[in-house]
């Protein structure tokens, strides 16, 4: 299986800029997409195939990324955005996710 | 609006059955690929089953071929999921999401439902 590795938390402070990786252990090509998700809630979509912003979604959220290595960015980050994070990946099977990066404001 | 409401969660013993239900609105069923997605307690996101637009194909994971059978009634615009010999590891939120294929992201989820085997 196509493992994603997450670091598990980052914290910053409003108005700054954070990154958010997600390292593939084999090749997905740009079949990776991001998810917000907040307590208690279902996960919402943010990026599709790496770098499109899904409907509704914040500019201030952006992808990048091909191949093993990809990144989330919020620039700059508010107070909502305080939530996990998770990439998945749809190239390969079984369609697999990253353990989650958890978002915390200071 | 789209709308994706599961039900049928519950609490069911170690290997017994249980079906779990979507209930699709606000856009046209029979034309996109449905999925089911499960989140254990506190733990990560798990792909579970699709299902193509008729209903002709389905993929599952090998932790529950064989054991899980995802359908759907375009008619009703429903979305199914029978779950067989069920194991304790088995115990999360099942979601249902929509996709417009295989290779898509997971556009849209509903709220989940409950699924707690344990005896």
């Amino acid at each position: 299986d196509t493992v994603l590795t997450q670091s598990p938390a980052l914290a910053v402070s409003p108005g700054e800029r954070v990154s958010i990786s997600c390292r593939a252990s084999e090749g997905v090509n740009s079949y990776m997409h991001w998810y917000q998700q907040k307590p208690g809630q279902q996960p919402k979509l943010l990026i599709y195939k790496a770098s499109n912003l899904a409907s509704g979604v914040p500019a201030r959220f952006s992808g990048s990324g091909s191949g093993t290595d990809f990144t989330l960015t919020i620039d700059p980050v508010e107070a909502d955005d305080t939530a996990t994070y998770f990439c998945q990946q749809s190239w390969n099977d079984p369609r697999t996710f990253g353990g989650g990066t958890k978002l915390e404001l200071k | 609006e789209v709308q994706l409401v599961e039900s049928g969660g519950g609490l069911v013993q170690p290997g017994r059955s249980l079906k779990l239900s979507c209930a699709a609105s606000g856009f046209t069923f029979s034309n996109y690929y449905m999925a089911w997605v499960r989140q254990a307690p506190k733990k990560g996101l798990e792909w579970v089953a699709t299902i193509s637009t008729s209903g002709s194909r389905t993929y599952y994971p090998d932790s529950v071929k064989g054991r899980f059978t995802i359908s759907r009634d375009n008619a009703k615009s429903s979305l199914y999921l029978q779950m067989n010999s069920l194991k304790s590891e088995d115990t999360a939120t099942y979601y249902c999401a929509r996709q417009m294929y295989t290779t898509d992201p997971f556009a849209y989820w509903g709220q989940g439902t409950l699924v707690t085997v344990s005896s």
